[in-house]
């Protein structure tokens, strides 16, 4: 059964720090790991997607890597905005399926 | 393109009456995905087809649950009976393709309260 956990579940930071976002998952035969933003009562926004073949994908102020043989994978926002603050998921795929993570919430101070 | 379209955005009933979720998914994509979220479950995947087939409804919770997609730009989701604990916010998604590069689009999702 794929389990994916991400650890903390809320995280506070000033403006202008950098984001860390944990993500870990116990299936290492998977195909992706995608990386969501949720704002409060809304959908989820995909923000990155990675291939079991890639290490890292770029986007922006974002960069997200993926190891697959510690079954991690991490979030990197660069230079926090209060704008950035919204629950991040992550989420391993298999072949069609996603298995998501609780979310890490962070809100970002002014 | 307008992305996933799902209507209605919310929906409030009371317990026994039949609802009706529905979904357009992203023209071209060939796999729709049902998901329904919650604060104690997160994120569950309740069925999903390919080419309008159901494929996995292993997520299906109860039988009061049915989903169809009669053609390449709709989906239903029907619970009948509803029961409040059926409450939830129910998101639709399709693909393009499987695999690697199996990018999963959202819709806004339906916000369902039973009464």
């Amino acid at each position: 059964k794929q389990e994916v956990t991400q650890i903390p579940a809320a995280l506070s930071v000033p403006e202008g720090e950098n984001l860390v976002l944990n993500c870990s998952f116990t299936d290492s035969a998977i195909y992706n790991l995608q990386w969501f933003r949720q704002d409060p009562g809304k959908g989820l926004t995909s923000l990155l997607l990675i291939q079991s073949s890639q290490r890292e994908q770029t986007s922006g102020r974002l960069n997200a890597s993926l190891d697959k043989s510690s079954g991690r994978s991490t979030l990197y926002i660069a230079a926090s905005q209060p704008g950035d603050s919204a629950t991040y998921l992550c989420a391993e795929g298999n072949d069609y399926k996603l298995s998501f993570g609780a979310g890490t919430t962070v809100t970002v101070r002014a | 393109d307008a992305g996933v379209i799902q209507s209605p955005r919310h929906e409030v009933t009371e317990m026994g009456q039949e609802v009706t979720l529905r979904c357009k998914p992203i023209s071209g994509h060939d796999y729709l995905f049902w998901y329904r979220q919650t604060m104690m479950r997160g994120l569950e995947l309740l069925i999903y087809f390919n080419n309008n087939v159901p494929i996995d409804d292993s997520g299906m919770p109860e039988d009061r649950f049915s989903a169809k997609m009669p053609n390449a730009s709709f989906s239903t989701l029907k619970i009948q009976p509803s029961e409040p604990r059926d409450s939830a916010v129910y998101f639709c998604a399709s693909s393009l393709l499987a695999g690697g590069y199996n990018e999963q689009f959202f819709g806004p999702g339906t916000r369902l309260t039973v009464l």
